[in-house]
């Protein structure tokens, strides 16, 4: 399986400022997958970012709030817009390589 | 939406057996159960998966009922350290993407 490293692991930021998280897999992947999880809540897809294509959002999900960039293989970034309280969660990248894996987690924390 | 039923809690004794069932009445046949679980806010940890046949590895077993509309997860001996939340998946294999039910949170206890 894949081995992915996620940065930062924590930042707290000021409201109406945006964040870019990096993932960055050690080996080429097609598919990256964008998730979400609010506290106490389970994991929410935002999108999928395949490698020369635009982002897949899910449903409440839109590019002007949280843009992906996938410009090769092993590497995307996922950048929280315009933010507010409400943005706190973990954000979580994800690949397909041999069964899915998981980033550790990117703890976001907006005043 | 999540294709799966879990209950909320569990809890088990440390060395005990810890089942945890799954439904999924809506399971297409081209569709696997995964397991998952995660520890405390790190990232999802992959258990297990199968499409028909019970499966085992060294974490743990993985029943499918016959009609494939349940599943349950056997831990064998239960530690302290497994205690996480606990998320069973129905997806295509490797082609698509993991949505996350509201999972089973379980407490191993002393």
């Amino acid at each position: 399986s894949a081995v992915i490293s996620q940065k930062p692991s924590r930042d707290i930021c000021q409201r109406g400022t945006s964040l870019t998280i990096q993932c960055q897999v050690d080996s080429q992947v097609t598919m990256m997958f964008w998730y979400r999880q609010q506290p106490g809540q389970s994991l929410t897809l935002i999108a999928t970012a395949n490698q020369g294509s635009e982002a897949t959002y899910e449903s409440g999900f839109v590019i002007d709030k949280f843009p992906i960039s996938r410009p090769n293989l092993t590497f995307s970034t996922l950048t929280v817009s315009n933010m507010s309280p409400e943005d706190s969660s973990i954000y979580l990248c994800s690949v397909e390589r041999g069964g899915y894996t998981f980033g550790s987690g990117t703890r976001l924390t907006v005043v | 939406d999540a294709k799966t039923t879990q209950p909320t809690s569990m809890d088990c004794a440390e060395g005990r057996a810890a089942n945890l069932p799954c439904n999924h009445s809506t399971i297409s046949g081209n569709e696997y159960v995964y397991w998952y679980r995660q520890i405390h806010s790190q990232g999802p940890q992959y258990i297990i998966h199968g499409l028909k046949n019970n499966e085992t590895n060294e974490m743990a077993s993985l029943i499918i009922t016959e009609d494939r509309k349940s599943s349950t997860l056997i831990l064998p001996h239960a530690t302290l350290r497994d205690t996480a939340v606990y998320y069973c998946i129905v997806t295509r294999y490797n082609t698509d993407k993991l949505i996350f039910g509201t999972g089973t949170r379980l407490q191993v206890f002393p």
